[in-house]
C-alpha cells in the first residue's frame, strides 16, 4: 500500500462544475496536508494547506480533512480551464519527511 | 527577488559521468530539499538540510551526495551517473527549521537524461 495514495485520472469536468479531487494516507500520526498545484512541465506550486479536522476554504478552493477517515480531499469551485492541471496530495507527519502522491491529472473542458 | 533558483535546467549525461546540481533561494529560508520527479512516483525526497551545516538522508539518498554550502545554497552531486537516476530533479526550501506545518517552494527543476 502506497503511503499517500491518490487516483490518477484524468478527471474530466466541464467548465464552471465542481472538481473533487481526494487523497488517503497511512500514516495515522500525520499532521500536516497540502494540497500542491503542477501544470505540465512546471514546478509544484501550494494551493492549499491543513492541519485540523474540518473544512478550509480559500476562494474557489476548499480543503477538507477527516483525521479518523485518514482522508483529505480538495475542491474546486466553478472550475476553469486554467485550473487544468496536476494536483499533487502531501503529507507530513513527523519532521521534514513529506510524502507526495503521485497526483490526479484535472482536465476542465472549455 | 528570484524564489528559488537551479541550473542547469536540462542535462545530457553519459553512464558513469558526474555533475552537480546547483540550488539556490534568495528568501533566507532555514531548511531546503532535492527531490526527484519520476512518471506515475510522484515526488521523492532525495536529501534535506534543515540548517546550514546540515544534512540528513531523505527515502532516495543511494547515487546521491549533498552539499549544503551556506545557508542560500544546496548542491546535488551524482558521483557515477546510471540510467536509473533520468528523472526530472527539483529543489526546494521552507522557512523553518523542523518540516512540520512548513509550506515548501520548488525550483523550477532539472531535467536529467542518462543515456
Amino acid at each position: 500500500q502506497k503511503e499517500v495514495e491518490q487516483n490518477s485520472g484524468p478527471l474530466s469536468v466541464p467548465e464552471g462544475a465542481i472538481a473533487s479531487l481526494n487523497c488517503t494516507y497511512s500514516d495515522r500520526g500525520s499532521q500536516s496536508f497540502f494540497w500542491y498545484r503542477q501544470y505540465s512541465g512546471k514546478s509544484p506550486e501550494l494551493i492549499m494547506s491543513i492541519y485540523s479536522n474540518g473544512d478550509k476554504e480559500d476562494g474557489r478552493f476548499t480543503a477538507q480533512l477527516n483525521k479518523a477517515s485518514q482522508y483529505v480531499s480538495l475542491l474546486i469551485r466553478d472550475s476553469q480551464p486554467s485550473d487544468s492541471a496536476t494536483y499533487l496530495c502531501a503529507v507530513n507527519g513527523r519532521g521534514f519527511k513529506t510524502i507526495f502522491g503521485a497526483g490526479t491529472r484535472l482536465f476542465v473542458k472549455a | 527577488n528570484a524564489g528559488v533558483t537551479q541550473t542547469p535546467k536540462f542535462q545530457v549525461l553519459k553512464t558513469g559521468q558526474s555533475m552537480t546540481l546547483q540550488c539556490a533561494q534568495d528568501m533566507n529560508h532555514n531548511s531546503m530539499y532535492w527531490y526527484r520527479q519520476d512518471p506515475g512516483m510522484g515526488l521523492r525526497l532525495i536529501y534535506y538540510s534543515a540548517s546550514e551545516g546540515t544534512t540528513d538522508k531523505g527515502e532516495v539518498p543511494n547515487g546521491y551526495n549533498v552539499s549544503r554550502l551556506n545557508k542560500r545554497e544546496f548542491s546535488l552531486r551524482l558521483e557515477s551517473a546510471a540510467p536509473s537516476q533520468t528523472s526530472v530533479y527539483f529543489c526546494a526550501s521552507s522557512a523553518g527549521t523542523s518540516g512540520t506545518q512548513e509550506t515548501q517552494y520548488f525550483g523550477p527543476g532539472t531535467r536529467l537524461l542518462v543515456l
